[in-house]
């Protein structure tokens, strides 16, 4: 089934510990994003990469970093988290940065940041 | 910048009733426009796009570059309606998906 997965969906960590959120797709799609949904905010893109080895900031990339090293695998990465990162966070994946190619949005995962 | 707008946060309609969630977008060039939905506990998906003027569960959206807006509108509402829908913007040439703030529908029996 053609899919994009997150892992873990639910995370509550405290302020400073490292932790990683990873994104998988089998769907061989070049283009992949985070997101992060707040309410009232609705969805803002941290980062993004157009293929592998290529990232790029969105609109709120500070206290974030992601990698690329193959296709089908973008983690985000949160080298010290604070409670401004308390959010939902949602992966997404293209076949490319097309306005026509369709996103496909992984299930979300909630993190809490004590 | 690209900006897109949803000037409601609830909106409540009756079963049957006309539906109309607005979204306005600010964007100098040829945007690409798209409506989003993310149903209770579902991940969100594409419910459709300004370029294919295709017709998704009764649901149809028109670009209106004079008025800059990019409004869902449905004739009679129905329950399984209810969702967060999202107005999404996307430069022509770009990489950038700018989303709204989110508009939570219910429909109400």
């Amino acid at each position: 089934e053609a899919q994009v997965t997150q892992n873990p969906r639910y995370l509550i960590t405290v302020t400073g510990k490292k932790l990683t959120v990873t994104c998988s797709q089998n769907m061989n799609h070049e283009y992949m994003s985070w997101y992060r949904q707040d309410p009232g905010l609705g969805l803002r893109q941290i980062y993004y990469s157009m293929n592998v080895e290529v990232t790029d900031k969105g609109d709120v990339p500070e206290g974030y970093k992601v990698s690329r090293k193959e296709k089908r695998n973008f983690p985000l990465i949160l080298e010290s988290p604070s409670p401004n990162q308390t959010s939902l966070y949602f992966c997404a994946s293209s076949l490319s940065q097309q306005g026509t190619d369709t996103q496909y949005f992984g299930p979300g995962t909630r993190l809490t940041v004590l | 910048a690209q900006r897109v707008t949803q000037p409601e946060k609830l909106l409540s309609v009756f079963k049957g009733a006309p539906v109309e969630l607005k979204c306005n977008y600010s964007y100098s060039g040829s945007p690409e426009l798209f409506w989003y939905v993310q149903y209770s506990r579902q991940r969100l998906q594409l419910l459709l796009r300004h370029i294919s003027r295709e017709s998704i569960k009764g649901f149809t959206a028109d670009l209106n570059k004079g008025e800059t807006s990019f409004h869902l509108k449905k004739p009679f509402a129905q329950e399984e309606d209810s969702a967060m829908y999202y107005c999404a913007l996307k430069e022509g040439s770009g990489s950038r998906l700018t989303f709204g703030e989110g508009t939570q529908l219910t429909v109400n029996p």
